[in-house]
């Protein structure tokens, strides 16, 4: 149980254009998702924290307008890099929480493997 | 800043050594969580130990945490050349509510 999937896993782009990348909680109900950007060799870099019905909240830098965050049900959310440049590029994971049950503990997040995005 | 930070950065180490990583912080804390990740991979929960808690034992895994210091150690006993991977610690404490806040990782190799 507690398995959450990415999609897609790799995506290589053109400069200018938008990506969306898809965050799914396949077996439990995610209330709150998160977005994290990991560049090469470097440690995660919390984004966004996105709860369902709701608008995402952002972290300092992190600018709004450029990555769009939907999370429309308590399984889905989306993360749209509009307009990606070459600098855009990297590797972008989710996690996903749940109450109940499903968490061991109040704080768990259980993580996507990742997708590897590559502007041109 | 990072709320945590790990040191040594990188390890190499011989299969059946032990490995030792450390992480520090610089708030007060809820839980402190221990991750690894496989190169290019997503992230594997290990272990999570409270901050009430002063050591915690998963397999061949041991975490201390040291409250006073602000720090917390995970040491892998009989590596093996499949726990290459990095290492990260993430906290989560009161102001951040439910967010984690990741150290720099540690990149352990172990050679067979």
């Amino acid at each position: 149980g507690a398995v959450v999937s990415q999609h897609p896993s790799w995506v290589i782009c053109k400069s200018g254009t938008s990506v969306k990348i898809e965050c799914r909680s396949l077996d439990f109900q995610a209330t709150t998702m998160f977005w994290y950007r990991q560049f090469p060799k470097q440690s995660l870099m919390l984004m966004a924290t996105s709860n369902e019905g709701s608008k995402a909240t952002y972290e300092q830098g992190v600018e709004k307008d450029k990555f769009l965050i939907n999370h429309a049900s308590l399984t889905l959310s989306t993360l749209t890099v509009t307009s990606a440049h070459p600098e855009d590029s990297s590797f972008y994971i989710c996690s996903a929480q749940a109450g109940g049950a499903v968490s061991l503990s109040y704080n768990e997040q259980f993580f996507g493997p990742g997708t590897r995005l590559t502007v041109l | 800043s990072q709320q945590g930070e790990e040191d040594p950065q990188a390890l190499s180490i011989q299969e059946g050594e032990n490995a030792t990583m450390n992480c520090s912080y610089k708030t007060s804390i809820n839980n402190l969580q221990w991750y690894r990740q496989n190169s290019g991979r997503g992230l594997v929960h290990l272990i999570l130990i409270r901050s009430n808690e002063r050591e915690k034992h998963s397999g061949r895994l041991r975490v201390t945490l040291d409250t006073s210091k602000k720090s917390s150690s995970l040491l892998i006993t009989a590596s093996r050349a499949a726990d290459t991977a990095s290492y990260f610690c993430a906290t989560d404490w009161e102001a951040a509510g439910n967010k984690l806040t990741f150290g720099g990782g540690t990149r352990v190799l172990v050679k067979p």
